[in-house]
């Protein structure tokens, strides 16, 4: 069956650390891979969108990783700040040339003071 | 604020009620999306819209009813719910498979 699991549900971490969520899929073959970020009672904003042939996407303190192989993506928060404290998801593509995005489970990032 | 803008915020309905939710973008984007989110889950695809036509309908019980009148708007109708479909619907637009999806902060749903 088709799944897409982010590494953990909560990660607390240290003010000035750098925060690494993962997300892992099967089943799936996406040519798009996108980051987003949801506060409480908000719809989800775009961070980043990294395509099956690119390794590394960067914009600011934000870095996106893509291994199609591992069939899985790497999301780093570097110099994190209190902040950033939000719920991240990544979403794929299904590949199948229609508009079709589906989210992993998420994980709630909390950075301390 | 968002540029995908969703009425109601908030909505309560009894399980014998028809209400709608609407949902505008005037970005130009071609794919619309319905999406459903429970507390500390993940949205749940319900329905895409490409071009105007259904092109994705997730096995969504058929007291959920999408329409796109046009290019811009995208409601949904509700009819017959059951208190489990309280949630959180979310809207969601772009204008390629390659683009974000812009997201309205959606409507609360509560089913009494």
């Amino acid at each position: 069956s088709q799944k897409i699991e982010q590494n953990s549900e909560a990660l607390n971490i240290q003010e000035g650390k750098t925060a690494t969520l993962t997300c892992n899929y099967t089943n799936y073959s996406p040519a798009y891979l996108q980051w987003y970020r949801q506060d409480p009672g908000r719809g989800p904003v775009f961070l980043l969108l990294i395509r099956e042939n690119e390794k590394e996407k960067r914009k600011e303190r934000l870095k996106v990783t893509f291994d199609t192989t591992l069939k899985q993506s790497l999301f780093h928060i570097t110099a994190s700040q209190p902040a950033d404290s939000a719920t991240y998801l990544c979403a794929l593509d299904d590949n199948s040339g229609t508009y079709k995005y589906i989210f992993g489970t998420g994980t709630r990032l909390k950075v301390l003071a | 604020d968002t540029e995908v803008t969703q009425t109601p915020k908030h909505l309560v309905m009894g399980m014998t009620n028809k209400k709608s939710l609407k949902c505008e973008q005037h970005m130009g984007h071609r794919a619309m999306y319905w999406y459903k989110q429970k507390a500390k889950k993940p949205p749940e695809l319900m329905f895409v819209y490409s071009y105007e036509k259904l092109s994705i309908n997730e096995s969504v019980p058929s007291r959920f009813s999408p329409e796109c009148p046009n290019s811009s708007l995208l409601n949904l109708h509700l009819h017959a719910l059951q208190p489990e479909d309280s949630a959180l619907y979310l809207c969601a637009s772009t204008s390629r498979r390659d683009s974000p999806l812009h997201f309205g902060n959606g409507t609360r749903l509560t089913v009494t």
